[in-house]
């Protein structure tokens, strides 16, 4: 199994401010990905992070407001820039791999951003 | 870009009662996956069924697909007061039949079991 930590859990941070999202994973994957999920929503897949390369956006998610590094195949970030309230949502990040022949999906704690 | 939907979107039941939420999908799909959340933390992922499988089972879950109606279905028997969460089915729609996380999940049932 593979275990995902995500720093910080949680914060409060004050309009048009930046927020660097940190995602650990005990061993090396090839797929990095990060969601987010509004209040009381499902969630959304913004970016896939891919290590030596530029992150691949999905629609409506640009990386001047979302940049994402991933400088290798357990760690990646995830910024959120000059924030408003709308921001305000958990975002997950997630990694895929076969584990024992089966496909298996593991998900991070969150990081839970309130924007004052 | 396709977007699951689930029913009901809450569930209310009493402990020992079987709970049934149902994923509708409108695109091919190589898999298809539950996940739970409980009170807005990370996702446990529940269980996968591939694109030629019908049904599947894990411990008090049973899990069924119907690709020509495009629909899943997530049962799980015997329920505990632990099983309170929201539950999320996920489509990978990614070719070559591997799953590699890149999910379009739907809205979710908010399951709540009484004691």
């Amino acid at each position: 199994s593979a275990v995902i930590s995500q720093k910080p859990s949680r914060d409060i941070c004050q309009r048009g401010t930046s927020l660097t999202i940190q995602c650990q994973v005990d061993s090396q994957v090839t797929m990095m990905f990060w969601y987010r999920q509004q209040p009381g929503q499902s969630l959304t897949l913004i970016a896939t992070a891919n290590q030596g390369s530029e992150a691949t956006y999905e629609s409506g998610f640009v990386i001047d407001k979302f940049p994402i590094s991933r400088p290798n195949l357990t760690f990646s970030t995830l910024t959120v820039s000059n924030m408003s309230p709308e921001d305000s949502s958990i975002y997950l990040c997630s990694v895929g791999f076969k584990a024992g022949g089966a496909d298996t999906q593991y998900f991070g704690p969150g990081t839970r951003l309130t924007v004052l | 870009s396709q977007q699951g939907e689930e029913d009901p979107q809450a569930l209310s039941i009493q402990e020992g009662e079987n709970a049934t939420m149902n994923c509708s999908y409108k695109t091919s799909i190589n898999n298809l996956q539950w996940y739970r959340q409980n009170s807005g933390r990370g996702l446990v992922h529940l269980i996968l069924i591939r694109s030629n499988e019908r049904e599947k089972h894990s411990g008090r879950l049973r899990v069924t697909l119907d690709t020509s109606k495009k629909s899943s279905s997530l049962l799980i028997t015997a329920s505990r007061a632990a099983d309170t969460a929201s539950y999320f089915c996920a489509t990978d729609a990614n070719a070559g039949g591997t799953s590699y996380g890149k999910l379009t999940f739907g809205q979710g049932t908010i399951l709540t079991v009484h004691p």
